[in-house]
Formats: structure tokens, sequence, C-alpha cells
């Protein structure tokens, strides 16, 4: 039972390159989450999947775009890096319970992602 | 959008000694749960303790337990006969779909 699985751990591109952070999550949850972690800021939400077949955008969307691909896998994509996307990248999933309401999230390993 | 405010950005405490950290948050919904995740220098985000917003009782697990204000929208953390083990960012986080992260406090143990 490996809980939330993430690659890579380390990644370093230059401005305009593009990558797809991998995540992974093998308790049969529902929901999964894309947070970056910078300094002094904690952790901010990118995009979360409520369910399988769904995503939404969390508080800083801009510049990533997400994929469900099926209920154990949630993808991370960013299209043209820029310096301001250098952070830590956490994936995290949970169940939610029938109102809605989110309960203990599970984090992976993270990514530390460095943009020249 | 919800807000999550932890005003202690760094503490330090000795071994053996109780600390407690705070932590207010800002809802407009009535079911919602509470978190305390810490951060350990490996960077891996380790669930402390959950509080069910619907519980009167404060939830414990060993040496930590909160302390619910409901009304006051306070959740803070009390660590008990603190180890070097405890060193870590301690993150509170508050939510009813999504979760929402305070900024984080810097908890030093020293001997």
């Amino acid at each position: 039972n490996a809980g939330v699985t993430q690659t890579p751990k380390f990644q370093v591109l230059k401005t305009g390159q593009s990558m797809t952070l991998q995540c992974a999550q093998d308790m049969n949850h529902n929901s999964m989450y894309w947070y970056r972690q910078d300094p002094g800021m904690g952790l901010r939400l990118i995009y979360y999947s409520a369910s399988e077949g769904t995503t939404d955008k969390g508080e800083v969307p801009n510049g990533y775009n997400v994929s469900r691909l099926n209920k154990r896998e949630f993808s991370l994509r960013l299209e043209s890096a820029a310096p301001s996307q250098t952070s830590v990248y956490f994936c995290a999933s949970s169940d939610l319970f029938g109102a809605g309401v989110v309960d203990t999230q599970y984090f992976g390993p993270g990514t530390r992602l460095t943009v020249l | 959008a919800q807000t999550v405010t932890q005003s202690q950005p760094e503490m330090s405490v000795q071994e053996a000694e109780t600390v407690t950290l705070s932590c207010t948050y800002d809802t407009s919904e009535n079911n919602y749960y509470l978190f305390w995740y810490k951060q350990p220098p490996s960077r891996q985000m380790i669930l402390v303790i959950r509080q069910e917003a619907y519980k009167q009782q404060n939830a414990t697990e060993n040496r930590f337990s909160v302390n619910f204000q409901k009304a006051a929208k306070s959740f803070s953390l009390k660590i008990s006969d603190s180890q070097l083990g405890d060193t870590a960012m301690y993150f509170c986080a508050s939510g009813y779909s999504t979760l929402t992260f305070g900024k984080g406090t810097m908890l030093l143990v020293s001997p």
C-alpha cells in the first residue's frame, strides 16, 4: 500500500518548456488535489477533482492544466513553464462525506520544480 | 473565500515542555473539518489531528490536543511533553469541499 505517489521528485526546466507531473493513489479515494508550496505562503490549491470525470480550479490555476485520467491518477501539466512556477508541488487525495465535506487529505512526497 | 490565519511564524520550546500553536479561521459553513498537519524537514505532510466542527469535544491524539472554540473560530494545537522529533512546520487547515491552509508555524524543540 503505497498511498499517494508522485513523479518526478525533482525537475529543472528552462523557461518555455513543458512538463507533466504525475500523481497516483491506491486508497480508492474519490477526490484528488494539486497544491503548490512557496516559502511563507503555506499550501495553495491549484486544481482539484472531486470525483472521476470532474475538475475544478482552485486558488492559483493560471498556467496549469490537469487531467483526471481515472480514479487513481491525476496529472498536472505546465504548458509553458515560467520562473514564477518554481515551487514544490504536492498531490493529495481524500474522501468526501455524503454532504461533500472534505475528509483527511493524504499527501504525496512532493516534487521540487525549478524553472530557469 | 475561506481564510486561515496562523499568527506565530516561529516558536521555540524546550524538550518536555508544553507549547500551544494558534490558528483562527473564517468560514460561513456550518459543517466542516479542521486539521493540523506537520511538515518535518523531509517535506512529507503528516496529519497530526482532526476535528469535526459539529463535535463539541476537543480532539486528542496522544501528546497532541486541540482547543476548538467554534464561536470564536479558533483552533489551537497543544503539544505536551515536547520531543526533538516534533521540530517541524505546522499547518492549520479548514474547509468544506476543499481545504484552505494557513501559512504555517515553524516549531523548534531544543534539548
